[in-house]
């Protein structure tokens, strides 16, 4: 089974520009996650969906941030207009409901940097 | 207070030697699920070894084995035998209640050093 794959892998962009993130869940899992990393807060929930239907975004920074699940199979992440201090590595998850444990698996990570 | 607290920020360990990296968790949940990932250097989260609060067996994968100590609150990671490769990153995480697929929270993680 493919697993949750995030693009793009890396991304420099100029402040003010728009960031957009994607990601594709696995396939059957109905719970979808966005955290970020940084150095300095570690890893933090963004926020999460449940078939499709963002249940909590308390983790948004700011009004800068959206996030986006048209479909069970697609979110997006966005960011306008970006900062530096938006410089993280962005990670999205899946889990499927009733699976053992619950286990959160996540993608590879999506590396922004803000100049 | 901190749901999860990992207390040793780096630890070294020699190759094919056991390390226990420790993880101290603090819920009112009677249920909850407690996690390990991975992140090597190269940056993917990787999963480990999952122990449920009501599991009464400490869970095992591979040379992966979680001490779990539900009185004491703490989920400690076991690797046997280390390995060059298991320089990495270490997090453990908590999901409360089972059966809905809450949110999982992180420690600030633990470094790994496999030395020869």
């Amino acid at each position: 089974d493919a697993g949750v794959i995030q693009s793009p892998r890396h991304e420099v962009t100029e402040m003010g520009q728009e960031v957009t993130l994607r990601c594709k869940p696995i396939s059957g899992h109905d719970y979808l996650f966005w955290y970020r990393q940084t150095m300095m807060r570690g890893l933090e929930l963004l926020i999460y969906f449940n078939n499709n239907v963002p249940i909590d975004d308390s983790g948004m920074p700011e009004d800068r941030f959206s996030a986006k699940m048209p479909n069970a199979s697609f979110s997006t992440l966005k960011i306008q207009p970006s900062e530096p201090r938006d410089s993280a590595v962005y990670f999205c998850a899946s889990s499927r409901s009733g699976g053992s444990g619950n286990t959160i698996y996540f993608g590879e990570g999506s590396w922004l940097t803000v100049v | 207070a901190q749901k999860i607290t990992q207390t040793q920020p780096g630890m070294f360990v020699q190759e094919k030697e056991a390390v226990t990296l420790d993880c101290t968790y603090d819920t009112s949940d009677q249920s909850y699920g407690l996690f390990w990932y991975k992140q090597p250097s190269s940056g993917e989260m990787i999963f480990l070894i999952y122990q449920g609060s009501y599991d009464e067996q400490n869970a095992t994968e591979g040379r992966y084995s979680l001490n779990f100590q539900k009185a004491r609150k703490s989920a400690n990671l076991v690797i046997s035998a280390s390995q060059l490769g298991d320089s990495a990153m270490y997090f453990c995480a908590m999901r409360e209640g089972l059966g809905t697929a809450s949110k999982l929270t992180f420690g600030t993680g633990t470094r790994l050093q496999v030395t020869l």
